[in-house]
């Protein structure tokens, strides 16, 4: 099971918006609206960020927005502040009746 | 509180077996899906597999497929994750977490602290 395809990394000035791809195929991303966004900062566990293509959790900001395109997905922060200073990954149901993640995104706020 | 309390961290040799654990409380065990997610070091996220404490509905990844086995004791609310063979491949950080199900599709919303696994001879 191939990973999802992110960017390697993505950066942007405080109070910029930025947005991070996560590409895969109709046997996943295209084929199901499913798509997660977890955030990870180093040496913590993720955090779920964005659930089923555009909906966001209780309590996460609504800087963070989702949105899917045909094998697309995208994750945009609004208004970047340094805390979003993390690695961020995506995930999809597949057709093997399975996930998978993005191979994640890091993004620097400079 | 929701919480999910890992095991700790473990050092063994290549060929060895070994069995990790995640604890949860705070919320009705037997209702939500429990995944496992494997961190090699510097690297990024695995979905491995995923149970239903409920009824042991399991799921797994092709690519973990036949390589792990996932299992539950609703008991005492716990999670398993175990090899019967560890390789030097299998050292990594392995998260459990907590799942809730859109009408296909899990979304992990609580997750433990994570399992440093460090196989090495």
């Amino acid at each position: 099971q191939s990973a999802l395809s992110q960017p390697a990394s993505v950066s942007g000035s405080p109070g910029q918006s930025i947005t991070i791809s996560c590409t895969g195929t109709s046997s996943d991303v295209g084929g199901y609206n499913y798509v997660s966004w977890y955030q990870q900062h180093p040496g913590k566990a993720p955090k779920l960020m964005i659930y089923d293509v555009d909906n966001r959790p209780s309590g996460v900001s609504n800087r963070f927005s989702g949105s899917k395109s045909g094998n697309t997905a995208s994750l945009t922060i609004s208004g970047l502040q340094a805390e979003d200073e993390a690695d961020y990954y995506c995930s999809s149901y597949t057709s093997n009746s399975a996930e998978v993640f993005g191979s994640g995104t890091e993004v620097t706020v400079l | 509180e929701v919480q999910l309390v890992q095991s700790g961290g473990e050092v063994k040799k290549p060929g060895e077996s070994l069995k990790i654990s995640c604890t949860s409380s705070g919320y009705s065990f037997g209702f939500y899906w429990i995944g496992w997610v494997r961190q090699m070091p510097g690297k990024g996220l695995e979905w491995m597999g995923i149970i239903y404490p409920g009824d042991s509905d399991t799921r797994y990844s092709p690519s973990f497929q036949g390589q792990v086995t996932i299992s539950v004791d609703k008991s005492i609310s716990t999670a398993y994750l175990q090899w019967s063979s560890l390789k030097a491949s299998d050292t990594a950080m392995y998260y459990c977490a907590r799942a809730t199900i859109s009408v296909a599709g899990w979304n992990f919303d609580s997750w433990g602290q994570g399992t440093l696994v460090t196989v090495s001879s």
